[in-house]
């Protein structure tokens, strides 16, 4: 079972700011690590998916990057409306494993 | 538009099983894949396990003792169903669609919550 070690927990950033998670992999994942955007009261949404790829819809300022074990996810110019809680997924092998989480709020 | 839409209950009580149901729309389960995952303050995010288009089925080995995934193409359902739930078993249940051409998931389920409790 690959694990997934995720930071920070929680992240206190100003509007504008460049945000930065990180995700760390126990095992070689090749690129197949995905990142969800959770706010209350609401299920994950994909932004991310493999191959570091930007899902249709999801505004530009959202990336990421990484290969093998070590994954960074960015948000360039935060946003008040960025506030909400992000998980890393490792879909390369079964059983698919996430992040612990970071808890994003505005400073 | 693709919709995946759960039906359940939100009370269990300790040792009795969870079903709940999960209709989709705007796509075919012959073609997607549907996982299960589950939320909980204590372990955060936990996948439980999927039923690929083909109707075969993987499991997380910490469930597979008390867990089953089944589905019926013709009306567009999947069936979920733990055995056996005790008190840290209390969380929200998803279902959520596998994407096209990776393993992730790429659309949510409203979500389950569910207790368990006497």
């Amino acid at each position: 079972e690959t694990t997934v070690t995720q930071s920070p927990a929680s992240l206190s950033m100003a509007i504008g700011e460049k945000v930065t998670i990180r995700c760390i992999t126990s095992t070689d994942i090749d690129d197949d690590m995905n990142w969800y955007q959770q706010k209350p009261g609401e299920p994950p949404k994909l932004l991310i998916s493999e191959g570091n790829t930007l899902r249709p819809g999801v505004p530009s300022r959202f990336s990421s990057s990484g290969y093998g074990t070590d994954f960074v996810f960015t948000i360039e110019n935060m946003l008040s409306e960025d506030v909400a809680d992000y998980y890393c997924l490792q879909s390369d092998n079964l059983p698919l494993t996430f992040g612990g989480g970071t808890k994003l709020e505005i400073k | 538009q693709v919709q995946l839409k759960q039906s359940g209950p939100g009370l269990v009580q300790p040792s009795q099983s969870l079903s709940i149901t999960c209709t989709v729309s705007g796509f075919s389960l012959t073609s997607y894949g549907v996982h299960w995952v589950r939320q909980s303050p204590g372990k955060g995010l936990e996948w439980l396990g999927v039923i690929w288009s083909g109707g075969s089925t993987d499991y997380n080995a910490a469930f597979i003792s008390r867990l089953s995934i089944s589905k019926d193409n013709s009306k567009s359902q999947v069936f979920f169903k733990m055995n056996s739930l005790q008190a840290n078993d209390t969380a929200i249940y998803y279902c959520a669609r596998r994407a096209y051409d990776y393993d992730a998931m790429d659309y949510w389920g409203q979500g389950t919550s569910v207790t368990v409790s006497s």
